[in-house]
């Protein structure tokens, strides 16, 4: 069964305090792992895809890696602008399978 | 400009009763899902379709059910045989199919179900 778990549930930051939220993971045939932004009340937004061990991608203050057990998302110099729930899921022989997400708040 | 629409935004429903929530999409994408969010946890999979006229249960599909006879359309209808129905409702949809690599989902602004 795929599962993903993320860490910590929660994380608070003053702005320009640089981070790392953690997404682990057991898939069957990993297909692709995905990070969505959600800001409360709305549906997720997608950030990135990440396909294969030692892939990294990038979008302004935000880096995604990936290693064959776990996910990490970087945020460096967050703003409060970043504050939002990050969610992590995995695509394997299922449909996406989501971590219940990373509550980000950045203060000013 | 493309994307997917749910309604309604706020559903307030009387135990016993069905209610349906609308997904539409213009993305001219195959394949469309629900999914349920409670707080704190993460999205939960209901039903997931990968083409007209087919459609399979997720993990959560007890108390559902769904329809696709439309690429575009993919409503779900809560009935009164689902003992919790207060959630946040997340329609989605993706270019291909179940596992395939191009499978970035894209979701609605949610639908919010209370019941009363």
């Amino acid at each position: 069964e795929d599962q993903v778990t993320q860490s910590p549930e929660a994380l608070r930051l003053q702005e320009g305090e640089s981070s790392s939220l953690n997404c682990s993971y057991t898939v069957s045939g990993l297909r692709g792992l995905f990070w969505y932004r959600q800001d409360p009340g709305k549906g997720p937004e997608f950030l990135f895809t990440l396909y294969s061990a030692g892939e990294e991608k990038e979008k302004e203050r935000l880096k995604a890696t990936l290693t064959k057990k776990e996910s990490f998302l970087h945020i460096t110099a967050p703003k409060p602008e970043d504050s939002a729930t990050y969610l992590c899921a995995v695509s394997g022989n299922t449909p996406l399978v989501f971590g219940k997400g990373t509550r980000l708040s950045v203060i000013a | 400009d493309g994307g997917i629409t749910q309604s309604p935004k706020y559903l307030f429903r009387k135990e016993g009763q069905n209610v349906t929530l609308s997904c539409e999409q213009n993305l001219n994408h195959d394949a469309m899902y629900w999914y349920r969010q409670d707080p704190g946890q993460g999205l939960r999979l209901i039903y997931y379709s990968q083409i007209v006229n087919d459609f399979q249960k997720g993990d959560i599909a007890e108390g559902y059910s769904v329809s696709r006879e439309k690429k575009e359309s993919f409503p779900l209808t809560v009935t009164s045989a689902q003992k919790n129905p207060t959630a946040f409702y997340l329609c989605a949809s993706s270019i291909g199919a179940r596992g395939s690599g191009a499978n970035v989902l894209t979701f609605g602004a949610g639908s919010r179900l209370t019941v009363l």
